[in-house]
């Protein structure tokens, strides 16, 4: 089962950021927070990971709380191909860990 | 070029039949993988490959079995095929297994009859 949980969907409008929540309340010490996003009919894509402090890429910026029992990923400015399901995924690095996909967000931007 | 590539990207076929579905990686990866995506839209792993050992086996049935002829090729063979079969099936890969970062394939449409 997954260990977080995300809203199941969310609406954004073109140009502003777009602020996706994810609880993982029972994370571990040594457990990586991942997102990855699935436009629709394609293969799941990397965005960002962290394990505790904040981290920034091209794509996207997540910030993870102190407690690390939440998180944020932000898309500083949505577009239309920003459309897609976005998973939040705990996992420790390391021999035999499972990536464990939970349902995610649908998250819509709009025009 | 393409990083993660699968063939067919479409397959329909009839209950019963056997049928394989081709991965390939040109990143260099050690490791491959393979997943499941039902019409609830449900993201399992089925498979992964390390080295051509394998190391994740999920429960899935003994009809699915992966095969590995080098650590660039990954591919999934189906026996009897069933209804339920019918999903999109994802192929992926790593640098490593420890590693967090997956690189997806397109995705196989599957549709048993």
């Amino acid at each position: 089962d997954a260990k977080t949980t995300q809203p199941p969907s969310m609406d954004c409008a073109e140009g502003r950021a777009a602020n996706l929540p994810c609880n993982h309340s029972t994370i571990s010490g040594n457990e990586y927070v991942y997102w990855y996003r699935q436009i629709h009919s394609q293969g799941p894509q990397y965005i960002i990971h962290g394990l505790k402090n904040n981290e920034t890429n091209e794509m996207a910026s997540l910030i993870i709380t102190e407690d690390r029992k939440s998180s944020t990923l932000i898309l500083p400015h949505a577009t239309l191909r920003d459309t897609a399901v976005y998973y939040c995924i705990v996992r420790v690095a390391g021999y035999g860990q499972n990536f464990v996909f939970g349902p995610g967000t649908r998250l819509s931007v709009l025009p | 070029d393409t990083a993660v590539s699968q063939t067919p990207k479409y397959l329909v076929t009839q209950m019963g039949n056997d049928k394989s579905i081709k991965c390939e990686q040109n990143l260099g990866h050690d490791t491959m993988y393979w997943y499941k995506q039902d019409s609830k839209k449900f993201l399992k792993i089925m498979f992964s490959y390390n080295n051509k050992e394998l190391i994740i086996n999920e429960t899935v049935p003994n009809r699915f079995s992966p095969k590995s002829p080098d650590k660039a090729h990954l591919n999934l063979h189906i026996n009897s095929l069933e209804l339920g079969d019918s999903a999109v099936y994802f192929c992926a890969s790593s640098l490593s297994e420890g590693a967090g970062t997956q690189y997806f394939g397109p995705g196989t449409r599957l549709l048993v009859l």
